[in-house]
């Protein structure tokens, strides 16, 4: 089983539709989960950071399950500029000590349409 | 501020050929530092991570070698490159008492 499981799809949405991504860990002791997002032959970036009680930044929000180790992003009212591939990351752990060791998801690549 | 630099953006070399990537981070002292490979439609492959000057950890056994001169600086290198080195290289930082990792801009490395 992979350490980070996404859908990869592609999902093609028009303007204004509503999306959600799925992920899912198998590190039971990860602690930190993030969205990255990266567009076409440019670098990963930030998207939101994900809390144990959920949160919420404008139209993106993140979930995140412990029990289950799933991890999710709805994206509301989708813009043409939300077209990307969209990144779950999950923190590694070797024994006791991360170093701040990311794993990433292979992605799910959104494309919003006109 | 805290920013990531890394040159070039992108490269062609010959098969054979030496390498070296640079990577520097401003505004942020001892951060840890990551190096990346993404394959064309691949995920993110970390290849090495540094958690001090001198101290580098190797991810995958392969044909590179990084090394971290000085606290804000991350080299990677070859001393031959194969074609299958070819692939987008990615830095990251990530400042102390911080989780996430940044970016740097990458370089997209073609072997001939």
């Amino acid at each position: 089983r992979k350490e980070v499981e996404q859908d990869p799809g592609p999902f093609n949405v028009p303007e204004g539709a509503t999306v959600a991504f799925n992920c899912t860990y198998s590190n039971s002791a990860s602690q930190s989960f993030f969205w990255y997002r990266q567009d076409c032959r440019k670098e990963p970036k930030l998207l939101m950071s994900v809390y144990s009680s959920g949160n919420e930044d404008g139209r993106f929000t993140a979930q995140l399950n412990r029990a289950s180790q799933y991890i999710s992003l709805l994206i509301r009212d989708s813009k043409l500029s939300d077209s990307a591939t969209y990144l779950c990351v999950v923190n590694g752990k070797l024994g006791g000590t991360s170093y701040g060791k990311l794993t990433f998801g292979q992605g799910t690549i959104l494309t919003v349409h006109p | 501020s805290q920013t990531i630099h890394q040159w070039p953006a992108t490269l062609v070399q010959p098969v054979g050929s030496p390498l070296s990537l640079e990577c520097t981070v401003e505004g942020t002292s001892n951060p840890n530092l990551y190096w990346y490979r993404q394959a064309a439609g691949r995920g993110l492959q970390l290849l090495f991570y540094s958690v001090g000057i001198g101290q580098i950890s190797s991810e995958v056994p392969q044909n590179l070698s990084a090394s971290r001169p000085q606290d804000r600086q991350f080299i990677l290198s070859s001393k031959k490159l194969l074609l299958s080195d070819s692939g987008f290289y990615l830095c990251a930082y990530r400042a102390p008492g911080s989780q996430p990792q940044h970016f740097g801009d990458g370089t997209r490395l073609s072997i001939l």
